[in-house]
């Protein structure tokens, strides 16, 4: 089965330290989420692209967090400087836009992030 | 604004004994419910879309079902395989992105 790939799987660092966590989408999928995940609040959509273009990023602290996608096969999210608030699972999802009713979104297993 | 209310959130069963989750919705125009599965340290794992009301998905203990306002997860005979957190998402009209509940999470006692 076709998988979103997230790397790295645990991180830990301190506080200030930048932070880069990266996804491969589904081959083929031309949209990607970058969702957090706390007890709290949930789950948090941080950002979306389409075809690489950035969609949405009004979820995402922009002092100190960008994501990009390099290419079709990559997508980034660096937090930097890093804040021990922003501890959390980053998950991220790809689908196949236009996302009708019947498309779902496909996540990764997720970032384990822990700032000291 | 839209919102997605999951109830209730954990929910202890014995093994054999059926029930169902809730998710209750408001939003401005809905354009599909989604039911997802997530175990822990693992990402949420895709069971099922809603779009109309009265319809409904059946995945072999799992059936979802849909009204103008809810969704209801029903778990028949479940086994303990079938503890997780289940989370339930709206997709709205002119977006792309999912809104998400807080999730139930499922205990099968053997």
């Amino acid at each position: 089965d076709a998988r979103v790939t997230q790397t790295p799987r645990h991180k830990v660092t301190e506080m200030g330290q930048e932070v880069t966590m990266r996804c491969q989408p589904i081959l083929g999928h031309n949209t990607v989420f970058w969702y957090r995940q706390t007890m709290m609040q949930g789950l948090e959509l941080l950002a979306y692209f389409r075809n690489r273009a950035p969609l949405d990023d009004s979820g995402m602290p922009k002092d100190r967090f960008s994501a990009e996608m390099p290419d079709a096969t990559l997508a980034t999210l660096k937090i930097q400087p890093s804040e021990p608030r922003d501890s959390a699972v980053y998950f991220c999802a790809s689908g196949l836009a236009p996302l009708g009713h019947n498309q779902p979104q496909h996540f990764g297993d997720g970032t384990r992030l822990s700032i000291l | 604004e839209d919102q997605v209310t999951q109830s209730p959130e954990a929910l202890r069963l014995q093994e054999g004994e059926s029930s169902s989750l809730n998710c209750s919705y408001t939003v401005s125009g809905l354009r599909g419910l989604f039911w997802y599965r997530q175990d822990p340290g693992k990402g949420p794992e895709f069971l099922f879309t809603l779009y109309s009301a009265g319809e409904e998905k059946e995945k072999e203990r799992l059936k979802a079902t849909l009204t103008k306002k809810e969704s209801f997860l029903h778990i028949t005979a479940p086994k303990p395989e079938d503890s997780a957190t289940y989370l339930c998402a709206v997709r709205v009209q002119g977006a792309q992105k999912l809104v998400f509940g807080q999730g139930t999470r499922l205990t099968i006692n053997p």
